[in-house]
């Protein structure tokens, strides 16, 4: 069955240090990836996708994540944090039969720290 | 132009009730996608309409059922409530329905809770 994998419920870092979110999937076929962010109380803001192509895929906010098929995994890095950066963060992958259908991992919560 | 919108924003049932709840697409858009966030979980998806059509369907109950309407704008209705329906309901609106899929628009939700 596909799922998504998000290792870390919780994870806090200091203004200003890098970050990495880990995420891995289990898909057997192509998958469609995503990392999406949800602010308190607000719904879900794409970041960032990859279908194919260039491995390592640039977003919004100064995001990036870098597929690994041999690792199955989509991790989310941003070179330097802002507080405004806390958030919850959800990877994702799309299923594609007759509908689109996307599986979110169960999530991981960023602190920043001052 | 105006993002997905959901209404009501909260909203207080009790078990055994019906509820609905109500997503506007933007402007443009024919898929409405429609999808539970039990607090400390991620989003699992419940439908997809498309073109007034149910295109899929995740592992609900058929307590939860959904229409999408000719202006692209859709209804979620949960019957019988219980206690384990207390979620954000986030629907979401893509323009098309294409492989790769295309990006999904969130709205902000509607949080039930049910007592």
């Amino acid at each position: 069955a596909q799922s998504v994998t998000q290792p870390d419920i919780h994870i806090t870092v200091s203004e200003g240090a890098s970050l990495e979110l880990r995420c891995n999937y289990s898909y057997g076929a192509t998958p469609y990836l995503f990392w999406y962010v949800q602010s308190p109380g607000q719904g879900l803001q794409l970041l960032l996708k990859y279908f194919s192509g260039d491995t390592l895929v640039q977003g919004i906010k100064g995001f990036e994540a870098e597929f690994k098929r041999s690792q199955s995994s989509f991790n989310l890095r941003k070179p330097s944090v802002h507080w405004s950066d806390a958030a919850e963060y959800f990877c994702a992958v799309a299923l594609w039969s007759s509908a689109s259908k996307i599986i979110f991992g169960s999530g991981t919560r960023l602190s920043i720290r001052p | 132009d105006a993002g997905v919108t959901q209404s009501p924003t909260h909203l207080i049932k009790t078990r055994g009730q019906q509820v609905t709840l109500r997503c506007s697409p933007i402007s443009g858009h024919k898929s409405v996608s429609w999808y539970q966030q039990v607090l400390g979980q991620g989003p699992q998806f419940i439908f997809q309409y498309y073109e007034k059509e149910e295109r899929g369907r995740g592992n609900f109950p058929d307590r939860f059922s959904a229409r999408q309407f000719p202006n692209y704008s859709s209804e979620l209705n949960v019957n019988a409530l219980l206690l384990g329906d207390s979620a954000l309901y986030l629907c979401a609106s893509s323009s098309v329905l294409l492989r790769p899929p295309n990006e999904q628009y969130f709205g902000p939700g509607t949080r039930l809770t049910v007592t």
